[in-house]
């Protein structure tokens, strides 16, 4: 197990189209977590899942976004019709649960750049 | 809601000199807090939490409620020590569902 594994690192999209990332937890972590990070901000949280089920949504997740855990093991992050605004980076993250549950181990995150 | 200030975008101190990152949150009920950190080309990484009380590379950290703060401590950098330094908040302890809430982080910079 190599950590917390994020795919693709770069994508450069146009306006309007849609993107997939994809994240790779550590196996043994049953808790991940979606982050956007942009520049000279540090991460907002976006989303995270307990095993397959996601207990939790931000604000900053519009409808365009949708995030999916369906074995709960690797995650998607889908955005549809992408924005400008969604340049960003984002960050995967995955911990254990109880006492573990807030010490995440992070990706190396997935650079979004919309033209 | 909560909230984590970091003021200070860019610390730079000589190398042997004490180092403070300042980190203040609101938070109406007992928060859990952390300090993760960010090295060139490298990946977030956790640098230690509140609950530890533990010294980590030499840094250490004190919650203190009262001020709300959990400033980030070590009385003598090292080169090695400038990174990117990000204050974070969890509203729940031990099983946290709302996931972390970050500062803006501090670009700490050692000089030689």
């Amino acid at each position: 197990d190599t950590g917390v594994s994020q795919d693709p690192r770069h994508k450069i999209t146009k306006r309007g189209q849609n993107v997939t990332f994809r994240c790779d937890p550590i196996s043994e972590h049953n808790r991940l977590y979606w982050y956007r990070q942009t520049l000279g901000q540090g991460p907002e949280f976006l989303t995270y899942f307990q095993n397959e089920a996601q207990l939790e949504k931000s604000r900053l997740l519009s409808d365009r976004f949708s995030a999916e855990r369906p074995k709960g093991s690797f995650s998607t992050l889908e955005i549809q019709r992408t924005e400008q605004g969604d340049s960003a980076m984002y960050l995967c993250a995955s911990s254990l649960g109880g006492a573990g549950a807030n010490v995440l181990t992070f990706g190396a995150g997935s650079r979004l750049t919309v033209l | 809601a909560q909230r984590v200030t970091q003021p200070e975008k860019l610390l730079s101190v000589f190398k042997g000199a004490p180092v403070e990152l300042k980190c203040n949150y609101s938070y109406s009920g007992s928060p859990e807090l952390f300090w993760y950190v960010q090295y060139s080309r490298q990946r977030l990484q956790l640098l230690l939490r509140h609950i530890s009380r533990e010294s980590i590379k030499g840094f250490t950290a004190d919650l203190n409620k009262g001020e709300t703060s959990f400033h980030l401590k070590k009385p003598f950098a090292q080169e090695e020590d400038s990174a990117m330094y990000y204050c974070a908040l969890s509203s729940y302890s031990g099983g946290g569902a709302d996931g972390l809430t970050f500062g803006k982080g501090t670009h700490l910079i050692i000089q030689p």
